[in-house]
């Protein structure tokens, strides 16, 4: 039973250009999302969070978008950069966190 | 600030062996957390400590997993015996926070664990 999706394994995006990661879930009870990334051979670093209470969340270049009526957020990377691939994992908590299966982001020279 | 250390980096056992992983988290952080990840999957949590008492085992094999966390700091999970479907790599992570989960957690570069 996933309780948080990430439906795209992979996505390209071209150096410069918006990079726009998606994630949805099914716990209305989540109190907390989480972005982290991940490269080769490393643990996953945290990225960004959104607190439940919010709908917008601005750290530099990246930004996470709450919609809770539709049990889904996303996250923007602009402009990206090449040091940007890596693996992006969506995650909630409730006490504990779950990830989502993680979307591949490949930015294109 | 140290970050979390995890040993061995790469195991590589045959099936029913058993096998253990080290974890030392930052200092002060009360919650420590092992995450399985299979390959192409996301983390999966197999359990949760606050300082030394479990929160959350409920989706530990505990007919061979098991972990503890004496003291309250350095965490040992063991696999014993180990299957094929056990090769994953082995997420180690700690926290401040307690089960509000406000904060987030840091993770180690984990133990890539394959069973052949």
């Amino acid at each position: 039973d996933q309780q948080v999706k990430q439906n795209s394994p992979s996505l390209s995006v071209q150096e410069g250009r918006i990079s726009i990661l998606n994630c949805d879930y099914t716990n209305s009870m989540f109190d907390y999302f989480l972005w982290y990334k991940k490269y080769p051979a490393e643990g996953p670093t945290f990225l960004i969070s959104i607190s439940s209470i919010k709908d917008k969340n601005e750290d530099g270049r990246f930004t996470v978008f709450l919609n809770k009526s539709a049990k889904h957020l996303s996250l923007h990377i602009v402009p990206s950069q090449p040091g940007d691939s890596a693996v992006y994992f969506c995650a909630a908590t409730l006490g504990k966190i779950i990830f989502g299966k993680g979307t591949r982001l490949h930015i294109l020279p | 600030e140290a970050g979390v250390a995890q040993s061995p980096r790469y195991k590589i056992i045959e099936k029913r062996q058993s096998v253990a992983f080290w974890c030392n988290p930052i200092s002060g952080h009360a919650t420590l957390y092992w995450y399985q990840q299979i390959l192409g999957q996301g983390p999966k949590l197999l359990i949760q400590f606050q300082n030394n008492g479990v929160v959350d085992d409920s989706q530990l094999p505990k007919d061979r997993f098991s972990a503890e966390r004496l003291k309250g700091v350095d965490s040992t999970l063991k696999i014993q015996p180990a299957k094929l479907e056990d090769s994953a790599v082995y997420l180690c992570a700690s926290s401040l926070a307690g089960q509000s989960m406000n904060t987030e957690a840091f993770f180690g570069q984990g133990t890539r664990l394959t069973v052949v």
